[in-house]
């Protein structure tokens, strides 16, 4: 079964650019989530789709974080403009459809994309 | 709100010692616990999981955690720890305010095994 995969996994950009990361989930999993990992800190939710639905965004800097999630399948992260502090690790997960609130399925974590802001 | 704290940012361990990397829970209601481990310049994958049952959980590659309502804890533990464990762990909760899947962090801890 292939992982999650990331690209790209390595990015250096100037302040006030743009960037895009990108994620494709494992087969069949519904939901999918991006991480914020800054150094020395456990990885923070930005994102979270159920299929294609925005479940969660409460902690996504919404003045220049973008996410995307358009078929249900694959999805994108966008930051526009970059600032200094958004260099971290950004990490995409998916998890395969639940039962209810009070079932748990794994996340399945990426390699992640390392951006570094200069 | 849900929160784990890891007091420890590293433990250092020699090999074929026992190991333990500690986590103290804060939570309304029930906790769902995990533990994760992330290997240099890769994601985290999981290791073990307290949803309900037993208070001792087993997990991947021999690892195992101890909940302990009393003490707000859910400490990982290994028997004999191995030059390939050294890693960062983190532990995490579910938080069910938002978002029935939502993992809360803890902020990892390093641990080292020398040979």
């Amino acid at each position: 079964e292939a992982g999650v995969a990331q690209s790209p996994r390595y990015k250096i950009i100037e302040k006030r650019q743009s960037v895009a990361f990108w994620c494709n989930p494992i087969s069949g999993h519904a939901t999918l989530y991006w991480y914020q990992q800054i150094l020395g800190q456990g990885p923070k939710l930005l994102i979270q789709f159920q299929n294609n639905g925005v479940v969660d965004d409460s902690q996504l800097p919404k003045d220049r974080f973008s996410a995307e999630r358009l078929k249900g399948v694959d999805s994108t992260l966008k930051i526009q403009p970059a600032k200094l502090e958004d260099s971290a690790v950004y990490l995409c997960a998916s998890s395969p459809p639940g039962t209810g609130l009070g079932s748990y399925n794994e996340q399945f974590f990426g390699p992640g994309t390392r951006l570094t802001v200069l | 709100a849900q929160s784990v704290a890891q007091p420890e940012d590293q433990v250092n361990v020699a090999e074929g010692n026992p190991l333990t990397v500690k986590c103290t829970y804060s939570v309304s209601g029930n906790p769902y616990l995990f533990w994760y481990v992330q290997y240099p310049n890769r994601g985290l994958q999981f290791l073990l999981k307290y949803i309900t049952g037993d208070n001792l959980v087993k997990g991947s590659y021999g690892f195992e955690a101890e909940f302990n309502k009393s003490q707000t804890s859910f400490h990982l533990k290994k028997p004999s720890a191995l030059v390939s464990d050294s890693a960062l762990y983190f532990c995490a909760v579910r938080d069910m305010s938002v978002g029935f899947q939502k993992l809360v962090f803890g902020t990892g801890t390093r641990l080292l095994v020398s040979p």
